[in-house]
């Protein structure tokens, strides 16, 4: 089975910040990634798929990149309504497996 | 509005069964791929399986296949899970979500886009 590493797990940063996750399954996935944003205390949320495509209604601020095995989910300014685990997905088979998580906090 | 209500949580003996369901309305169900997704208390999210939009591909996690059932009424716009043989390791915030099309992998498949609240399972003495 395809494992799915997230890094960090943590991380903390300071409002306007450019933060950058990454995702990388160990084997190769091609496009077949989406990333989830959980607010503390409420349902995740979709925000990209195919690795770079942004669901409708996300701020632009949120961008995804990779194909393969590696890929990124940046937030190019970090605003305090961003505090919140990140979660890579992938969908290259029935299988959809997440990866453990990343949380971001404010500075 | 497009919205997914879970119910059939509880406190269940290990060894027992619950049966959730999820009411989606506010969208053609037949049309779009449902998945079971659980969480774990503090823990990351989990995949558990999916249905097609039709109802006649399904899939599981090793974690959970050959002891829960997904399966779906298209007549009643409706999601079940049947859980068995429930275990401690089993007790989690369960989440129905809709897939962002019918199928539930692959090049025409668009993510999970919406989530319902969740229902709480707990497998204990």
């Amino acid at each position: 089975d395809i494992q799915m590493t997230q890094s960090p797990s943590s991380l903390s940063a300071s409002v306007g910040d450019r933060v950058t996750i990454t995702c990388r399954a160990s084997q190769g996935i091609s496009n077949y990634l989406a990333w989830y944003q959980q607010k503390p205390g409420k349902v995740p949320k979709l925000l990209i798929y195919a690795a770079s495509t942004l669901q409708s209604g996300v701020p632009s601020r949120f961008s995804g990149s990779g194909s393969g095995t590696d890929f990124t989910l940046t937030i190019s300014s970090l605003q305090p309504e961003d505090v919140a685990t990140y979660y890579c997905q992938k969908y290259n088979s029935a299988l959809l497996t997440f990866g453990g998580g990343t949380k971001v906090e404010i500075k | 509005e497009v919205q997914l209500l879970e119910s059939g949580g509880g406190l269940v003996q290990p060894g027992g069964s619950l049966r959730l369901s999820c009411a989606a309305s506010g969208f053609t169900f037949s049309s779009y791929a449902m998945s079971w997704v659980r969480q774990a208390p503090g823990k990351g999210l989990e995949w558990v399986s999916a249905i097609s939009g039709s109802g006649g591909s399904t899939y599981y996690a090793d974690s959970v296949k050959g002891r829960f059932t997904i399966s779906r009424d298209n007549s009643k716009n409706t999601l079940y899970l049947q859980m068995n043989s429930l275990r401690a390791e089993d007790t989690a915030v369960y989440y129905c979500a809709k897939d962002g099309s019918m199928v539930t992998f692959g090049y025409y498949y668009y993510g999970m886009d919406v989530w319902g609240q969740g229902t709480t399972v707990t497998v204990s003495s």
